[in-house]
Parts: C-alpha cells; structure tokens; sequence
C-alpha cells in the first residue's frame, strides 16, 4: 500500500513569514499533485509535477518534486491570510487511483 | 457549466436509515469516484468508477454501494447506516486516472 506522509500536520504562522510543508513516501509515483481545501469546499488543484526533480512555481508557492519521485515540497513566500487552508498532496502511480495525504492544516494571522 | 455537483448538501440520518448520495458531473469525464473525509484522517477513497457501467472498491467499502448507470452520474447509497458513517463525502470526477481531479462541494452526512 502506498502512504504519503504529510508534515507538519498544523501550521500557525504570522502574515508575512516564510513556510515549507512536506510530502513524503517510501514509493515512487510517477506524478504528485497539490490541492488547497478551503473550509466548506473541495480541494482545488495547485500544481502537478511530473519529473523527477522539477521545481514549479505558482506567485508566491513554490512546488518541488524529489530527484527520486518520492517526496515532495510547497514553500510559501510572505504568507498572506488569503494562503489559510488545508493543503493535500495526491500521488500518482499510472492508472491507479489517486493516494492523498492527511493534509497540513495552515493558518496565516494578520 | 456547473462542473460536479452534490446533492444533498447535509443530511441527517438515523442509525439504520438508508440514503442515496448523487454526484453529477458535466465534463464528459470517465472517471469518478467517492471520498469520506474525517478530521486527521484525510480523503480516504470509498468507491470509483472507471467508466459508465463500471464499479470497483477503494480503500474503506464496506456499508457502502455505488452505481454508475450514467456517465454523468456516480451514486454512493448507504443501506444502514452507521454511526461511524457520520463524515463529509466528497465527490470527485477526472478525464483520466492520474489526472486533475474536480470535486464537489461536499455533502455533511450526520448518523445519530
């Protein structure tokens, strides 16, 4: 069974700060995704990156999938409340489902 | 294009009650499927479907049924329910496996 372990599991920052949150598996997907979940909604796709290795970024977040295809990393520059939201990276391994983290739990103070 | 929808939005069961939950998606994907989401537990994966007609378990099954008799449509149909299938259900659709996954908003189901 594949497992993706999502770290920290909360996160509480002031505005403004700098926060890297991590993903993290024994297995090789051959590609991993981002979603933000805002609270009532459902997830909503960040990024997905594909090669071993690749550094994407989104305005101020910055996505990092691991030279081996086995973790990954979002960092987020001068936090912003707006950024406040459950984060959730889904690995993929061809045509199986989806495999989702628990999430990390951000909350940005003004 | 209204992209997935759930209906309904809460409801609240009795233990041993049945109900069905309709997800609808207007995207012509092929695949859709069904999450529980519980506090620290995450999407856990209750059934998909790779296809109309087509129906296949995921990681927690049991109590639950779905159907896919339509494209556009993926029902998820708990026939006594539990206390412990008190939780938010989300529902998601894509074009194919690894690809992005649109969901719904969510349906909050309550079991006293």
């Amino acid at each position: 069974t594949q497992l993706l372990e999502q770290s920290p599991q909360f996160l509480s920052i002031q505005e403004g700060e700098n926060l890297t949150v991590y993903c993290n598996s024994s297995s090789v997907f051959s590609s991993l995704q981002w979603y933000r979940q805002e609270p009532g909604e459902g997830p909503v796709l960040l990024v997905t990156v594909v090669t071993g290795g690749e550094v994407k970024k989104l305005k101020r977040l910055t996505f990092q999938f691991g030279d081996a295809r086995k973790d990954s990393s979002l960092h987020i520059t001068a936090a912003q409340p707006g950024d406040t939201g459950l984060y959730l990276c889904a690995g993929s391994s061809g045509n199986t489902p989806l495999v989702f983290g628990k999430g990390t739990r951000l909350s940005v103070i003004a | 294009n209204a992209g997935v929808t759930q209906t309904p939005k809460f409801r609240v069961l009795k233990t041993g009650q049945s109900m069905t939950l309709l997800c609808a998606q207007d995207m012509n994907h092929e695949y859709m499927y069904w999450y529980r989401q519980d506090p620290g537990m995450g999407l856990r994966l209750i059934h998909y479907s790779v296809g109309e007609g087509t129906t296949a378990k995921g990681e927690v099954p049991d109590g639950y049924n779905v159907s896919r008799l339509k494209k556009q449509n993926f029902l998820l149909g708990l026939e006594s329910a539990a206390p412990s299938q008190t939780s938010v259900y989300f529902c998601a659709s894509t074009r194919s496996g690894p690809a992005e996954q649109f969901f719904g908003p969510g349906t909050r189901l309550t079991v006293l």
